[in-house]
């Protein structure tokens, strides 16, 4: 069974610091991986999604690695800013159950 | 696009009433999932819909649950009866194709935060 574990629970950093934010999964069975974002009391927002074949998706100041074989990935955020504070979501799709499968997220803190 | 719209944002209920979620998908998506968001068990799939079909509900905890989708702009969520290890976050969310075989995203509605007392 698919399990996907994001480590830490919880992060607070300084602004203007770069960061990252890690993601594993169990089965490197996967058709993609996707990062998400959520404020509080919102809905999911995708950020970036990086499919099987591919290594590395960037948008902005958000870089994120697929190393499938090893089951990781990273989200590299850029000089980050207050506005960066939220929950960040991994999440694979499963080839072996076709879901979409969500790790339990980061929830980063930018110091202003 | 209003993206995905999901009604009521609060619902509070006492333990052993019915519940009734619902949700407008983003038009001319033709998928559909509802998902449950805990603090101890994070992000749950409990079902979705391909063309208002029902393809996977292994992930609805129990037979109280029940969801439909009677066309493509609609769908609802039901416990009957609730009880409180069922309050959560629901959400709901819709994709144009197949999020695992298209690479595309899926699109999340606000959710809807149950209380059950």
């Amino acid at each position: 069974k698919q399990e996907v574990t994001q480590i830490p629970a919880a992060l607070s950093v300084p602004e203007g610091e770069n960061l990252v934010l890690n993601c594993s999964f169990t089965d490197s069975a996967i058709y993609n991986l996707q990062w998400f974002r959520q404020d509080p009391g919102k809905g999911l927002t995708s950020l970036l999604l990086i499919q099987s074949s591919q290594r590395e998706q960037t948008s902005g100041r958000l870089n994120a690695s697929l190393d499938k074989s090893s089951g990781r990935s990273t989200l590299y955020i850029a000089a980050s800013q207050p506005g960066d504070s939220a929950t960040y979501l991994c999440a694979v799709t499963s080839k072996r159950d076709d879901k979409i499968i969500f790790g339990k997220g980061t929830r980063l803190h930018i110091l202003p | 696009d209003a993206g995905v719209i999901q009604s009521p944002r609060h619902e509070v209920t006492e333990m052993g009433q019915e519940v009734t979620l619902r949700c407008k998908p983003i038009s001319g998506h033709d998928y559909l999932f509802w998902y449950r968001q805990t603090m101890m068990r994070g992000l749950e799939l409990l079902i979705y819909f391909n063309n208002n079909v029902p393809i996977d509900d292994s992930g609805m905890p129990e037979d109280r649950f029940s969801a439909k989708m009677p066309n493509a702009s609609f769908s609802t969520l039901k416990i009957q009866p609730s009880e409180p290890r069922d309050s959560a976050v629901y959400f709901c969310a819709s994709s144009p194709t197949n999020p695992g075989l298209e690479a595309v995203t899926q699109y999340f509605g606000p959710g809807t935060r149950l209380t059950v007392l």
